[in-house]
């Protein structure tokens, strides 16, 4: 079945540093891939997503590339602050019913 | 106000207890969603609804039962409370039309907090 997996955590880092999160996906056919971040507290809300092969996601400075080749959708982010600190998680839509299938998810901690 | 609401926001019950979570959204989309999130788990859908007659198992539907009542509210019942059952639960909603099935964004409510002694 189709399924996530991404980097395991935390990731901690200092302000303005390259943040990549890593997440590779299984599935067949043609996924739409997700990344969705969860503020302390607040429930889930999408960063960005690509609908097909080799389109490139983009939202608050975050990137990700939608890779069929290597089965991946990595986050990055060239330079990190402190209100980026949050849980990442990478998600995958490989059906007519729109179900997500979610990555464990990632927490990220920005240090000042 | 806030699109996709949950009620409550935290509770706690004891091993046995029904218990009700409930979610609306005036964002009038058709579809909506009930996930679980555990620690290193990730969500994990349980139940999700395409229209009040629409009702379909997730993953993780055994010991829930839902209730479409109508085409804004979605409710998630658990009959007899069992501590594995301790998670943090979120609604969502998402439309029927728009960037295509796959493609369209689910918008996530803030969550229930469920503890079960």
């Amino acid at each position: 079945g189709n399924s996530v997996t991404q980097m395991e955590g935390p990731v901690t880092l200092s302000e303005e540093a390259f943040l990549t999160i890593n997440c590779t996906y299984t599935a067949t056919g043609y996924p739409s891939l997700f990344w969705y971040v969860q503020y302390p507290g607040e429930g889930l809300q999408l960063l960005l997503k690509a609908t097909k092969a080799d389109d490139k996601g983009s939202n608050k400075g975050f990137e990700a590339t939608y890779r069929k080749e290597t089965t991946s959708f990595h986050l990055e982010k060239g330079s990190v602050q402190v209100s980026d600190s949050a849980v990442y998680f990478c998600a995958l839509s490989g059906s007519n019913t729109g179900k997500l299938i979610f990555g464990q998810g990632t927490t990220l901690q920005v240090k000042p | 106000d806030a699109d996709v609401t949950q009620t409550p926001r935290n509770r706690i019950t004891k091993t046995g207890k029904r218990i009700m979570l409930e979610c609306s959204q005036t964002k009038g989309h058709d579809r909506m969603y009930w996930y679980r999130q555990d620690p290193g788990l990730g969500l994990r859908l349980i139940y999700y609804s395409f229209d009040v007659k629409d009702i379909n198992k997730g993953e993780i539907s055994d010991g829930y039962s839902v209730s479409r009542q109508a085409q804004a509210k979605f409710s998630l019942s658990l009959e007899s409370a069992i501590p594995n059952q301790t998670a943090l639960y979120f609604c969502a909603t998402s439309p029927l039309r728009g960037a295509g099935v796959r493609g369209n964004e689910q918008f996530f409510g803030p969550g229930t907090r469920l503890t079960v002694l």
